[in-house]
């Protein structure tokens, strides 16, 4: 079974604090992928990595950056965390089909 | 630009009846269409998938039907059972290339089923 975990289930933060969100893949995946979840909006790609230390902007990447130094970990990063920015963050890896998710986290920022 | 659209936000039907989840996309490039349900606090969960070269893939209640020429797909589930009660997200993809696994989702659509 393949497993993704995040580091935080929830996390509250204030608003200007740099925030890290870890993602841990166990199926030697290539890709994987950060999304954000808000109602009405479905789930918007932020940044995906296809590999060791690279990665792509998906389609809402203001505000954020990652970090891909191990194959397995996925970091995502909030250098400025302002209040639109509070929002449920979901991780996922992938085998070119299918995407595995994981539990998510939801981050709010006061 | 929405690629993928499911333009029902809720749906709401009786146990052991059919639900039918509705998905529309404008890229010609996609080839690979995916649902996922997703439950309140937990991450999104694979349901069902089907290629391009197939119009209908059925897993036990669940079947989704693929219109190409309309560029729509449809997800069956019959019969509705209450624990089926999520929001559900139409994915799609194009594959090959350098697509990278990467999927594009619609806003989804919440569906309660009433015991």
């Amino acid at each position: 079974d393949v497993k993704v975990t995040q580091s935080s289930r929830y996390l509250v933060k204030r608003t200007g604090e740099k925030v890290f969100l870890e993602c841990v893949q166990d199926m030697d995946h290539e890709n994987m992928f950060w999304y954000r979840q808000d109602p009405g909006l479905g789930l918007r790609l932020i940044y995906f990595s296809y590999d060791v230390k690279m990665k792509e902007k998906g389609d809402i990447p203001e505000g954020y950056s990652v970090s891909r130094e191990k194959k397995e970990r996925f970091s995502l990063i909030l250098e400025s965390a302002s209040t639109n920015q509070t929002s449920m963050y979901l991780c996922a890896s992938s085998d070119s089909y299918e995407q595995y998710f994981g539990p998510g986290t939801r981050l709010t920022v006061t | 630009d929405q690629q993928v659209k499911q333009n029902s936000p809720s749906l709401s039907v009786q146990e052991g009846r059919i639900s039918i989840l509705n998905c529309d996309y404008t890229n010609s490039m996609f080839d690979y269409f995916l649902w996922y349900k997703k439950y309140p606090a937990e991450g999104p969960t694979f349901l069902i998938s089907i290629s391009s070269i197939k119009d209908k893939n059925e897993d036990g209640r669940f079947t989704v039907f693929l219109n190409k020429s309309a560029k729509h797909l449809s997800l069956h589930i019959v019969p509705s059972q209450p624990g089926d009660s999520a929001v559900y997200f139409c994915a799609a993809k194009a594959l090959g290339g350098t697509s990278y696994g990467k999927l594009t989702f619609g806003q989804g659509t919440i569906l309660t089923v009433h015991p």
